[in-house]
């Protein structure tokens, strides 16, 4: 069964440090989905991309987020400057149509120190 | 702003009984309502689904049911089993482009033998 998959399972990383976290979504779904859920709390929405472009973003995407598909497989999430507040589990979503389930990788547990 | 509210953060049942999980929203532009269960260290996985222009979706032992009146939905499991002991989250969609979901806080659902 086709699956999303998330890379690194968890990241260490020092405040001020950059990040990049990856994800394979599943091949031929056409809308990408960053999310994330700090602990105890909800699953919060970070950005949505289509087309090559980001179509949504939440205010906490701010400057200090990107998000890229440098090739046909690959969608990342890059953390400029980490702040002690980033930490969090993100995951990585995608589905086929605009609209329907979206199908989550098992997240990335980042860690800043 | 709590667009999806879940006022249950968690909800004891016996093994065999019904397990009843209740979602409030707020924003009557969402036109499409997901449940997803999710377990420790794992991403959200996609349960049911509803479009607003029903009021009950069946699956199996999972059905749920939307009163757009009311602004609420709820998610019924017949009967429980101890591996529905899970987090449950509702979400919403106002579907039209690449729209993320908003998830509620979820509910702990905890099914005794």
């Amino acid at each position: 069964e086709p699956e999303v998959t998330q890379t690194p399972s968890h990241q260490v990383t020092q405040m001020g440090q950059e990040v990049i976290l990856r994800c394979v979504p599943i091949s031929n779904h056409l809308y990408f989905y960053w999310y994330r859920q700090i602990l105890g709390q909800k699953v919060e929405f970070l950005v949505s991309f289509y087309n090559n472009e980001i179509s949504e973003k939440s205010e906490i995407f701010d400057d200090q987020f990107s998000v890229e598909r440098p090739d046909g497989s690959n969608f990342t999430l890059k953390i400029r400057s980490t702040k002690l507040e980033d930490s969090a589990m993100y995951f990585c979503a995608s589905r086929r149509w605009v609209t329907g389930e979206l199908f989550f990788g098992e997240g990335s547990r980042l860690t800043v120190l | 702003d709590q667009q999806v509210k879940q006022n249950s953060p968690s909800l004891s049942v016996q093994e065999g009984r019904i397990s009843i999980l209740n979602c409030d929203y707020t924003n009557s532009m969402f036109d499409y309502f997901l449940w997803y269960k999710k377990y420790p260290a794992e991403g959200p996985t996609f349960l049911i689904s509803i479009s607003s222009i029903k009021d009950k979706n069946e699956d199996g032992r999972f059905t749920v049911f939307l009163n757009k009146s009311a602004k609420h939905l709820s998610l019924h499991i017949v009967p429980s089993q101890p591996g529905d002991s899970a987090v449950y989250f509702c979400a919403a969609s106002a579907g039209g482009g690449a729209d993320g979901l908003t998830f509620g806080k979820g509910t702990h659902l905890i099914i005794q033998p």
